[in-house]
């Protein structure tokens, strides 16, 4: 079973608006921690936003929040005020504390196209 | 800028040929993770080092091998390479405790002809 579900391929947004990129995820570990990173048509991988599993409330970082839903096991990302630097592909990942290493295990992404 | 190096940033070989992708983590980083990402298979978990051990090892392929050196440095090794192994090759690196998040190099584009 896939551990981190991406279900949009591609999205479109308008210029100012927000967005929801959705995100869940597959884990029997009770303690485990969701990143989003971004990845621009230059290749690099930037980190966005991160949520504990045993965090109250939803991680935000600026213009990204994180909206998690711990019972549905979503972590869906909220971009607001969409500008045309955010047309990327966009990347959900989870570390599961009871791995031997702490990596990171990624989703098929989300790319997401800002239309001015 | 994340603070780790990769070099080369492009790759260019045929196949059969052996080549050695280099990492250098963020200063005071103990671990470092190799993945690789092609248009197929995504980004794929490949392996970690920790202060110069193997920690965990994920979808790699016999004829690929790591090390992390003394000085944190790490090197993958690939080898016979054949045209599917072109691809996008991440190091990362993170320190310890806090989230756990992993600070990428910008890649190394490999392409096997």
């Amino acid at each position: 079973a896939q551990k981190i579900t991406q279900t949009q391929p591609g999205m479109f947004v308008q210029e100012k608006e927000a967005v929801t990129l959705d995100c869940t995820y597959d884990t029997s570990d009770p303690s485990y921690g969701l990143f989003w990173y971004k990845q621009p048509s230059s290749g690099e991988m930037i980190f966005l936003i991160y949520q504990g599993s045993y965090d109250q409330q939803n991680a935000t970082e600026g213009r990204y929040s994180l909206n998690f839903q711990k019972a549905r096991k979503s972590a869906n990302l909220v971009i607001s005020a969409s500008q045309l630097g955010d047309s990327a592909m966009y990347f959900c990942a989870m570390r599961e504390n009871n791995n031997a290493g702490n990596m990171l295990t990624f989703g098929g992404g989300t790319r997401l196209m800002v239309k001015p | 800028d994340s603070g780790v190096t990769q070099t080369p940033k492009h790759l260019i070989t045929a196949t059969g040929q052996r080549v050695t992708l280099r990492c250098s983590p963020r200063s005071g980083d103990l671990s470092v993770y190799w993945y690789q990402q092609s248009l197929d298979q995504g980004l794929q978990f490949l392996i970690q080092y920790y202060n110069g051990e193997e920690r965990a090892k994920g979808n790699i392929l016999e004829r690929f091998s790591a090390q992390q050196f003394p000085d944190l440095h790490s090197e993958l090794n690939l080898s016979s390479l054949e045209l599917g192994d072109s691809a996008l090759y991440f190091c990362a690196s993170s320190g310890t405790g806090g989230s756990g998040k992993l600070f990428f190099g910008s890649g190394t584009q490999l392409s096997v002809l």
